[in-house]
């Protein structure tokens, strides 16, 4: 089975930082790679698909990048609305698996 | 519009089978491509992928729960079905139930069942 390891598991940033979320598959994945933010007692919205295709909506700080085993999500400047717990996930082969997670929190 | 709602008993006892439902509306389980997936999140933990069920009915399962699972879909009825048996405290969870569409995964969730299992 795939494992997909999130790091770090947490974090605290000032508002306007940089900050930058990384997902490692133990196996190659392509780009079948989606990052979701969960905020607090929400459900979990789909950013992005593809490792880096943005879905309609999701504001231009966020953004995607990597293939095969090493990805990475990252908000260019981040604000309070962010907070939030972000997974990636893997989709290929139809099965998927969940990294455990990574809280962004605002220092 | 994609909603979804899922449906099913709040509370299970220990060894006893859950049986949820996934009614849907705004696609069809007749398209191409679309399939309802089931993913569950014990309270303050991370997010736990289950089953998938596709538009051609093939259907994919959570290799570590693969014994205990079963999805079934009724696409007259836009209804999806989960079955998880051998029920235990550690299966306490929210399970939603999620569209996937052309993206290729999860683009729309219900809102989630809260499910406690205990005697």
């Amino acid at each position: 089975d795939i494992q997909m390891t999130q790091s770090p598991s947490s974090l605290s940033a000032s508002v306007g930082d940089r900050v930058t979320i990384t997902c490692r598959a133990s196996q190659g994945i392509s780009n079948y790679l989606a990052w979701y933010q969960q905020k607090p007692g929400k459900v979990p919205k789909l950013l992005i698909s593809g490792a880096s295709t943005m879905q309609s909506g999701v504001p231009s700080r966020f953004s995607g990048s990597g293939s095969g085993t090493d990805f990475t999500l990252t908000i260019s400047s981040l604000q309070p609305e962010d907070v939030a717990t972000y997974y990636c996930q893997k989709y290929n082969n139809a099965v998927w698996t969940f990294g455990q997670g990574t809280k962004v929190e605002i220092k | 519009q994609i909603t979804l709602k899922e449906s099913g008993p709040t509370l299970v006892k220990p060894t006893q089978t859950l049986t949820l439902t996934c009614t849907f509306s705004g696609f069809s389980l007749f398209t191409t491509g679309v399939g309802v997936g089931w993913i569950r999140q014990p309270p303050g933990k991370a997010l736990e992928w289950l089953a998938l069920v596709y538009w051609n009915d093939d259907k994919r399962y959570s290799p570590s729960l693969r014994s205990r699972l079963t999805i079934t879909k009724d696409t007259s009825k836009n209804q999806v079905v989960l079955t998880m048996t051998n029920m235990d405290p550690v299966d306490t969870a929210t399970y939603y139930c999620a569209h996937r569409g052309i993206v290729g995964t999860t683009d729309s969730w219900g809102q989630g069942t809260l499910v406690t299992v205990s005697s």
